[in-house]
């Protein structure tokens, strides 16, 4: 089993529709990061959480430590949020900082 | 304009042959990292460096090799000894390998026929 699940593996959308992705994880962490990764290949980093919830702009993030589940919200899509979005965990392992990451949702916003 | 840059987008080799890929950051982050990628699959740590002159293998070591001779640049090679080295690869930079946050590269995309 991956320690770090994403759900669903590709999302297909509406432009204006609520989206959805979600993270869950099996480690205790440190920190949950959120990441895009354009059609390039280039990755951002959008959220870097260890508690509650962060917003920016129409992208919200939320995390719950105690199910070891976060979810990536976005709201009013639109089709450049076509993208991949990446789930990565932070936890101490043998006195190092590891960071694992999730497979990747594919998310396409159709106008 | 501070970032990491990766050259070039897309490399080709032939099987059999070592390739150096490079990465080049002006952030004045200590730490430095590479990652692999392929289809389906999350980022794989290949090596990472906590400083200069020094470099720590990852999960994926094997057939690989770094050097971090100086605090900008860590390039990696991709020796003959990898099984499979088609994939794309990231290299990433944090300002110290405890601090959270890490700051990617463009990537390379490698091709081996």
């Amino acid at each position: 089993k991956n320690e770090v699940e994403q759900s669903p593996q590709n999302l297909t959308a509406q432009e204006g529709e609520f989206i959805t992705i979600n993270c869950s994880y099996s480690v205790g962490i440190s920190a949950l990061h959120w990441l895009q990764q354009h059609p390039g290949g280039g990755i951002v980093s959008l959220f870097m959480l260890s508690s509650g919830k962060k917003k920016h702009g129409r992208l919200i993030a939320t995390i719950n430590i105690q199910e070891k589940h976060s979810s990536l919200h976005i709201t009013a899509s639109h089709p450049r949020d076509s993208a991949v979005y990446i789930c990565a965990v932070r936890y101490l392992t043998q006195g190092a900082q590891k960071l694992v990451f999730g497979q990747g949702t594919r998310l396409t916003i159709n106008p | 304009d501070g970032g990491i840059t990766q050259s070039p987008k897309y490399l080709f080799r032939k099987e059999g042959q070592n390739v150096t890929l490079s990465c080049e950051q002006n952030l004045n982050h200590d730490a430095m990292y590479w990652y692999r990628q392929d289809p389906g699959q999350g980022l794989r740590l290949i090596y990472y460096s906590q400083i200069v002159n020094d470099f720590q293998k990852g999960d994926i070591a094997e057939g690989y090799s770094v050097s971090r001779e100086k605090k900008e640049s860590f390039p990696l090679t991709v020796t003959s000894a990898q099984k499979n080295p088609t994939a794309f690869y990231l290299c990433a930079s944090s300002r110290s390998s405890s601090y959270n946050e890490q700051f990617f590269g463009p990537g390379t995309r490698l091709t081996v026929l």
